[in-house]
Formats: structure tokens, sequence, C-alpha cells
């Protein structure tokens, strides 16, 4: 079975600061995407980065970055220069290729500090 | 641009009543999803669909039923409510072709069985 673990419940960061979510994952796949999304308080789900599995070279949208570690099955979000726009729920989420659905983590919830 | 639009975004119903949350997408896309959020268990999938006429079971089925009757709808039939039915409803939907799991949600339905 395919599983994704976020095992921070809670994290919060200081404004301007950079804060990393951790994410793990478990699949015996070779082909597959990984995701980070953010839920803001208004409740709709947007995606902040997405990694292929076959690409070395972590992903990067402006203050957001991954580091991808295929060997360990990790895939954290590092968020730099925070910003209070940023608070929010972060699901790291698993997709293989083909007609497979998404898996996702618990969440992370992510408090930002003014 | 409307994107994935729910609606109710918010009910009540009584043990035993039934009702339909409706979903529809603009995007013409093939792959529509509806989940449920429960707090702090993330989102689980209930059904998914790949294509007009075909539906498929998620994670946690039992108590619902969906219908892919168009490309733009995909509503989520709930029968005989049961206070563990309680949750956060979000219907999200993907493109075909780049089938590279990019999911776009809808605002949630918010629903209490009392």
């Amino acid at each position: 079975a395919q599983t994704v673990t976020q095992s921070q419940p809670e994290m919060s960061v200081q404004e301007a600061e950079t804060v990393t979510l951790s994410c793990t994952y478990d699949t015996s796949e070779s082909d597959y995407y990984l995701f980070w999304y953010k839920q803001p308080p208004s409740r709709q789900m947007i995606l902040v980065i997405r990694q292929e599995a076959y690409k070395q070279q972590n992903a990067t949208e402006n203050r957001f970055s991954v580091n991808f570690q295929k060997a360990a099955k990790s895939f954290s979000l590092k968020i730099s220069d925070s910003q209070l726009g940023d608070a929010a729920m972060y699901f790291c989420a698993l997709k293989f290729s083909g007609n497979t659905p998404l898996v996702f983590g618990k969440g992370t919830r992510l408090s930002v500090i003014a | 641009n409307a994107g994935v639009t729910q609606t109710p975004k918010f009910r009540i119903l009584k043990i035993g009543q039934s009702m339909t949350l409706q979903c529809a997408q603009d995007m013409n896309h093939n792959y529509m999803y509806w989940y449920r959020q429960d707090p702090g268990m993330g989102l689980k999938l209930i059904y998914y669909s790949v294509g007009a006429g075909i539906t498929d079971k998620g994670e946690v089925p039992n108590g619902y039923n969906v219908s892919r009757s168009t490309t733009e709808d995909f509503p989520l039939r709930l029968e005989l409510a049961a206070p563990s039915q309680t949750s956060v409803y979000f219907c999200a939907s993907s493109y075909s072709r780049k089938n590279t799991g990019e999911l776009f949600f809808g605002e949630g339905s918010r629903l209490t069985v009392l």
C-alpha cells in the first residue's frame, strides 16, 4: 500500500524566516509524482509545487522549494522569507503515473508569527 | 474562470435523510474526484471518474453513490445520512492528457449530520 506520512501536525515560523515541512512516503513504484498542496482558511486547496520522481533536480517555485531524496523516500518543503499569507494547512501528496488518484498525508498546520 | 464549483457550501441533515452534493467543472477535464476531509485526518478518496460513464470506488465509498453522465458534472449522493458522514467534502478535477496529477479543487461543502 502507498502511504504518505507528515510527522509534524503543527509548525510555526516567524515572518521573514525559513521553515521546512517534512514528508515521507512509501511505495514500490519507480514512476510517480509528489506534490505539496496548500489549504488556507478559505478551505480551497491550491497546488504549491510538484516534483517528478525521475528528475533529480529539486523543484522550486519562487519562495517554495523541495528537498527530494528518492532513496530515502523523503520530500520536504522549504518556505523562505515566510509571509503571513503562508499560514495554512499543507498537504503532501503522492501520485503514480496513469489513472491513479492522489494519496494525501494528514497535513501540517503552519502558523506565521508577525 | 469558474473552475470547479460545488454546491451547497453548507448543509445540515438529519439522520436518515438523503442529499446530493453537486460538482461542476468548466475546464473540460476528464478526471474528477470526491474527497472527504475529517479533522486531523487529511483527505480520503470516496469515488473518482476517468470520464463520462466511468466511475470507480476510492478508499471510503460506503454510504455514497456517484454518477458521471457528462464531462462537466460529477454529483455525489448520500443515502441515509449518518453522523459518521459529518465532514467537509471536496470535489476536484484534473487534466487527462497531461496526467501528472495536478488537481483543481472546489471550495468544499461542509456537511453536518445530526
